[in-house]
């Protein structure tokens, strides 16, 4: 079983719809929890850390639920822009570490 | 500042060739790290440092060595080239900020192919 699972996708949207993508993470003990987005033939680079209480980021909120060991995002208003694969991302409890550990990702395409 | 260098962008293989993947930031940051990246499964750590002269091993360290003789520089050093590691590799750089937040810094990747 993957550290972190995805669903690959793609999500196929039309503009201004609001999508939501799932994630879940085998270990327990993981200490932070992030999205990270990657556009076609990129680098990844961090769009949001995904706190215990919830998050918001203008469009974008990130939801962690620990007890069913499960992440989520929601983008409201989805724009061209937003089309990209979105990486879900968990740091382990071995800190020291300070290496992340990467889902296999989901690709959103934002249809006109 | 620059952020994190990888070069070279692009590199052609033959199994059983040897070369580096070099890396570099000008953040001052302590964390270092390379991961490949292959169509379907994501990011996977290769090898990372938490300091200068310090090293280990992460998920898929096998074929591949590293050093890190100063806080710039994380060379990735390729024994002997096989098929099998054809992939795009990132070296990524961070720290831990004074709030507990945590961000990687990614460089522009290296597409490497092994014929």
């Amino acid at each position: 079983r993957k550290e972190v699972e995805q669903d690959p996708g793609p999500f196929n949207v039309p503009e201004g719809a609001t999508v939501a993508f799932n994630c879940t993470y085998s270990n327990s003990a993981s200490q932070s929890f992030f999205w990270y987005r990657q556009d076609c033939r990129k680098e990844p680079k961090l769009l949001m850390s995904v706190y215990s209480s919830g998050n918001e980021d203008g469009r974008f909120t990130a939801q962690l639920n620990r007890a069913s060991q499960y992440i989520s995002l929601l983008i409201r208003d989805s724009k061209l822009s937003d089309s990209a694969t979105y990486l879900c991302v968990v740091m382990p409890m071995d800190t020291g570490r300070r290496a992340l550990t990467f889902g296999s990702g989901t690709r959103l395409q934002v249809q006109p | 500042n620059a952020g994190v260098t990888q070069t070279p962008k692009f590199q052609v293989l033959k199994t059983g060739q040897s070369m580096t993947l070099q890396c570099a930031q000008d953040m001052n940051h302590e964390y270092m790290s390379w991961y490949r990246q292959d169509p379907g499964m994501g990011l996977r750590l290769i090898h990372y440092s938490v300091g200068a002269g310090i090293t280990d091993q992460g998920e898929v360290p096998n074929g591949y060595n590293v050093s890190r003789s100063t806080t710039e520089d994380f060379p990735l050093r390729l024994l002997s080239a096989a098929p099998s590691q054809t992939s795009v590799y990132f070296c990524a750089s961070s720290y831990l900020q004074a709030d507990e937040t945590y961000e990687q810094y990614f460089g522009p990747g290296t597409r490497l192919t092994v014929t």
